[in-house]
């Protein structure tokens, strides 16, 4: 597709549940990354791809939340046993060289999780 | 953490130009700017970046400083479409990741 996909576009998780979100980059990019926003904040770093690669797991808050690319396209982002803290939304990125100067990110338009 | 400073919260008529400025004094050599704003309920939108000279693209404007400790984003003709939070961002060349502040809220009014 022209653009970045998220789905689902909105979840409703009842705490402790599993959730799983999926991210379908831009045909052909390298780079993926995944972002979480809680409500009136900027997007926080979780984690960073480069193919298949998982080069940055540095953002991840917990050992709940792990992230996945296995085929260096589609990415999933799990997490599981979630809590309230975890409602945000969550976006995905992808860019064709993540790391050059020229290399705008292309976001998708993100999933919203709601913990009850 | 993020290196830049913004104001919280701006407005500008629409048709006049929108000036929104951003500090980063501790920026390095190797360090670009980049502007990225987010459209409610939307993803972050690229905008435009820079290392020293000015920039300009079919969007925007991106004035650095000599000193490159400051630079301002000029939207030349806001509409009300460009309401939205604007983020300056300081990226290391070569570095993977963006790491976003908390922004400007712009507010363009008819």
């Amino acid at each position: 597709g022209a653009g970045v996909s998220q789905s689902p576009r909105y979840k409703v998780a009842k705490r402790g549940q599993d959730v799983a979100l999926r991210c379908d980059p831009i045909s052909g990019h390298v780079s993926l990354f995944w972002y979480q926003q809680a409500l009136g904040q900027g997007p926080e770093f979780l984690t960073y791809f480069q193919n298949e690669a998982q080069l940055d797991k540095s953002g991840l808050p917990s050992d709940r939340f792990f992230a996945e690319r296995p085929e260096g396209s589609v990415s999933t982002l799990k997490i599981q046993r979630t809590q309230q803290e975890d409602s945000a939304v969550y976006l995905c990125a992808s860019s064709l060289d993540g790391g050059a100067p020229g290399s705008g990110y292309t976001f998708g338009s993100g999933t919203r999780l709601t913990v009850v | 953490d993020a290196k830049t400073t913004q104001p919280p919260s701006m407005d500008c008529a629409e048709g006049r130009a929108a000036n929104l400025p951003c500090n980063h004094s501790t920026i390095s050599g190797n360090e670009y700017v980049y502007w990225y704003r987010q459209i409610h309920s939307q993803g972050p939108q690229y905008i435009i970046h820079g290392l020293k000279n000015n920039e300009t693209n079919e969007m925007a404007s991106l004035i650095i400083t000599e000193d490159r400790k400051s630079s301002t984003l000029i939207l030349p003709h806001a509409t009300l479409r460009d309401t939205a939070v604007y983020y300056c961002i300081v990226r290391p060349r070569g570095s993977d990741k963006l790491i976003f502040g908390t922004g400007t809220r712009l507010q363009v009014f008819p």
